[in-house]
Order: C-alpha cells, then sequence, then structure tokens
C-alpha cells in the first residue's frame, strides 16, 4: 500500500530559527495534508494541498506540493515554543470514493527558547 | 468554528470488557472514520463510515469492533472484549463530502486496558 517517509524524525532548534521538514512517498498522491499534534491531543489540520505545485502558507508555515506529486514540504519560519509537537503529513489511500488517509511517522519538533 | 468532539478523554479497562467511544462528528459532514495511535506511533486507519453503513475497514478492525451511528449526531466504536493490544488514542475524524479529502479529527479517547 501507499507509504508516506517523513524527514527529519526529529529536530531541535532554537528559538526564532526557521524549519524545514518533508514527506516523500513512492507512488502519487493527488492531496497532501499537514497535521500538527500536541501531546495527548488529536491530529490538526494545518494545510491542505490540492494542485501539483501549490505553495500555500497559513501564518508562519507554509507548505509546497512537489511537482512530481511524490513529496511535500513543512517550512515554518520564526519557530516559537508553541510549535513544539510532531507533525504528520497524510495523503488519501486511494484517487476518489471515501478513501481513508495514510500517515507519515511524524517529525518530532522541540523549540528550545 | 465547528469541531469534532470525542468522549470520554480518558478509558480505563480491564481486559475483556467492552468499551464504547463515542464521537460527535462535524454536524454537516457525510464520512466518518476511526484511527487509532498506538504510544509514539503513527495514525493507522481503523474504518470508515458512510450512509449509515461501514464503506472500509481494515485488518485491524477485527470482529472484535463494530460501529454505529445510533442517531443523527453521535458516531460510535465498540470494541466488544478488549486486550491488552488494544491500549492506544482512538481518533474520530469525520469529512465533509466528497470533492474533498481533508479529515477533521476529535481530540481522541485514550484507551488503557490492565
Amino acid at each position: 500500500g501507499q507509504q508516506l517517509n517523513q524527514s527529519p524524525q526529529s529536530m531541535f532548534i532554537q528559538e526564532g530559527e526557521d524549519v524545514s521538514m518533508n514527506c516523500t512517498s513512492s507512488s502519487i498522491f493527488n492531496t497532501w495534508l499537514w497535521y500538527k499534534q500536541d501531546p495527548g491531543e488529536g491530529p490538526v489540520l494545518l494545510i491542505a494541498l490540492y494542485k501539483a505545485g501549490e505553495l500555500t502558507s497559513n501564518g508562519r508555515l507554509t507548505a509546497q506540493f512537489g511537482i512530481t506529486r511524490k513529496d511535500s514540504f513543512l517550512n515554518i519560519s520564526a519557530s516559537i515554543p508553541s510549535d513544539v509537537g510532531i507533525y504528520f503529513c497524510a495523503g488519501p489511500l486511494r484517487d476518489s470514493g471515501n478513501t481513508p488517509l495514510v500517515f507519515g511517522k511524524g517529525t518530532r519538533l522541540s523549540v528550545i527558547a | 468554528e465547528p469541531e469534532v468532539t470525542q468522549t470520554p478523554s480518558h478509558q480505563v479497562t480491564q481486559m475483556g470488557q467492552e468499551v464504547i467511544l463515542r464521537c460527535v462528528p462535524i454536524s454537516n459532514h457525510l464520512y466518518f472514520y476511526w484511527y487509532r495511535q498506538i504510544l509514539g506511533q503513527k495514525v493507522e486507519f481503523l474504518v470508515s463510515f458512510y450512509n449509515n453503513e461501514i464503506s472500509e475497514k481494515s485488518e485491524i478492525f477485527d470482529d472484535q469492533f463494530s460501529v454505529e451511528r445510533p442517531d443523527g449526531s453521535n458516531f460510535t466504536l465498540k470494541i466488544r472484549s478488549t486486550k491488552l493490544e488494544d491500549s492506544a488514542m482512538y481518533f474520530c475524524a469525520s469529512r465533509e463530502g466528497f470533492s474533498t479529502d481533508t479529515q477533521y479529527f476529535g481530540p481522541g479517547t485514550r484507551l488503557t486496558v490492565l
């Protein structure tokens, strides 16, 4: 089945630094979703991407849908302590129908004040 | 902003007992899902539900699991006889309609089986 590979697995950064993480797949995705999960909470949708090459921002977050449709990137600018959490990429298992999402293993972000 | 809600936030049960996890999806959404996340691992699909019936289930969703939409707002996951390995976070998600793949997740129920 479809698998998503996220890197890095974890990162420690200083407050104020920019962050970049990515997600790759061996198969084409038509939608890329980025979620953030705080400890003990559910995934919260950050950005949804629907078109190859699309670049979308949400505040300090920017995500891109790779032109090959096999990858996506999430960047966080000027990180702050509340950016701490696990960032997951996800995509639909199939192109159509009532398809579940498949998730990557996540990138754990720690921000040092 | 509308959101998915789940109750209880934490459930502790003895092995072999039945548990029911409850969810209220976003009101105008048509597709509903259950996922689980074992501690430290990724989110895994369990079951999808549409038009009052199961659309798809994963290999995790065996005969011990069932789902129900008993009324117009609630969506439940029942585990008939819990096992130790059922301990996990269980997330409900909903999706508005066919035209979007975006799913919105609830805060989860942490199930601990002793």
